[in-house]
């Protein structure tokens, strides 16, 4: 069973704190996601990577940064985290999917609720 | 600017019936819509897709439907379970460009 996993479920951290979200998956996709879903807006797209080493910002990328060293490894990180980021944080990946229609099918992790205080 | 946008932020329908979520996008430039079906506690999972050059798209209890000059899809569900009640994302893309748009979502309740 293909599997998107981040390594927290529930995080707490204090405002100004270097906060790192780590997601991997097992997949072998080349294309990986973070998004955050707030109430009333949705899945937000705040960075994805289409390759190793490779980064584009999204919607909102303002006090993100990711990184991707290795192909199932994407990391989101907030530089100085503040209270307006507590929100749940959804990775994802893609490949495309079959018969050359270049659909991308996301394959989504569980979800990491952030809460900076 | 939200370029998907899901206006009705919950629907209740009883068991049985046919549950209808609306979806409007406003970039003409998406061609691939998706619908996504998420739990409390999980992420979403994939549900159904529809490309601009099909109107319908169906598979078992679940229709979407495209009108591509009102900008507008929709899903059906009939007959409800109580086991659909989750919230909805409606998604669009550009064939290609590999970052999709979700909109807000709407949390469908179905009462036995």
């Amino acid at each position: 069973d293909v599997k998107v996993t981040q390594s927290s479920r529930y995080l707490v951290k204090r405002t100004g704190e270097k906060v790192f979200l780590e997601c991997v998956q097992d997949m072998d996709h080349e294309n990986m996601f973070w998004y955050r879903q707030d109430p009333g807006l949705g899945l937000r797209l705040i960075y994805f990577s289409y390759d190793v080493k490779m980064k584009e910002k999204g919607d909102i990328p303002e006090g993100y940064s990711v990184s991707r060293e290795k192909k199932e490894r994407f990391s989101l990180i907030l530089e100085s985290a503040s209270t307006n980021q507590t929100s749940m944080y959804l990775c994802a990946s893609s490949q495309p999917t079959g018969g050359g229609s270049g659909v991308y099918g996301y394959t989504f992790g569980s979800g990491t609720r952030l809460t900076v205080v | 600017d939200q370029q998907v946008k899901q206006n009705s932020p919950s629907l209740s329908v009883q068991e049985g019936r046919i549950s209808i979520l609306n979806c409007d996008y406003t970039n003409s430039m998406f061609d691939y819509f998706l619908w996504y079906k998420k739990y409390p506690a999980e992420g979403p999972t994939f549900l159904i897709s529809i490309s601009s050059i099909k109107d319908k798209n169906e598979d078992g209890r679940f229709t979407v439907f495209l009108n591509k000059s009102a900008k507008h899809l929709s899903l059906h569900i009939v007959p409800s379970q109580p086991g659909d009640s989750a919230v909805y994302f409606c998604a669009a893309s550009v064939r290609g460009d590999n970052d999709m748009r979700f909109g807000a979502g709407t949390r469908l309740t179905v009462k036995p």
